[in-house]
């Protein structure tokens, strides 16, 4: 499969813990996305990078949310002291950085925060 | 906000065309109008995006008005795994930091 993986598909985990999701973007692909959804909700906008360089950051990416793409290629979405109201799904999604080209989406990691 | 205006739900009859509409009266001359759906619990699958002209793949066509301020989706004979949220959005695509998205059209089909 070439498309955009992520890693882990589910997570549980208790209030307080850190968690740590993975993506692997579409080969050559130079943009990497992270977005957010929440039931009955589309998804929203965290962050992005452009090769190894984050161009841009929600509002929503509160600071205990940290996102990194060390080497231009995966990227990985910390939450530290997870919140119940960090439960939802985090999509990754990924791109080359030009007009007109499509945006191509992973599958998700669903977080539920206990 | 979101720059698209869609309905929030259809039904369409399986086998029969589904036709969804939506209104972007403020898209600027060099967005996109892009469709994703997304299926229960997965992440938002790509269908087709258009500029100015009509477009057409194997998962479905897209037609603009000439003024650009609607499109409509067609998907020619739905079936039920079309059955989905689908989401408008006007973007520059890659060159663009984030897409925003709306609430979208749920989609049901029916036997």
């Amino acid at each position: 499969d070439t498309g955009v993986s992520q890693d882990p598909r589910h997570k549980i985990t208790k209030r307080g813990q850190n968690v740590t999701f993975r993506c692997d973007p579409i080969s050559e692909h130079n943009r990497l996305y992270w977005y957010r959804q929440t039931l009955g909700q589309g998804p929203e906008f965290l962050t992005y990078f452009q090769n190894e360089a984050q161009l841009e950051k929600s509002r929503l990416l509160s600071d205990r949310f940290s996102a990194e793409r060390p080497k231009g290629s995966f990227s990985t979405l910390e939450i530290q002291r997870t919140e119940q109201g960090d439960s939802a799904m985090y999509l990754c999604a990924s791109s080359f950085g030009q007009h007109g080209n499509t945006i191509y989406f992973g599958e998700g990691s669903w977080l539920t925060v206990v | 906000d979101a720059k698209t205006t869609q309905p929030p739900s259809m039904d369409c009859a399986e086998g029969r065309a589904a036709n969804l509409p939506c209104n972007h009266s403020t898209i600027s001359g060099n967005e996109y109008v892009y469709w994703y759906r997304q299926i229960h619990s997965q992440g938002p699958q790509y269908i087709i995006h258009g500029l100015k002209n009509n477009e057409t793949n194997e998962m479905a066509s897209l037609i603009i008005t000439e003024d650009r301020k609607s499109s409509t989706l067609i998907l020619p004979h739905a079936t039920l795994r079309d059955t989905a949220v689908y989401y408008c959005i006007v973007s520059l695509g890659g060159s663009q930091g984030n897409l925003i998205f709306g609430k979208g059209t749920k989609l049901s089909v029916k036997p």
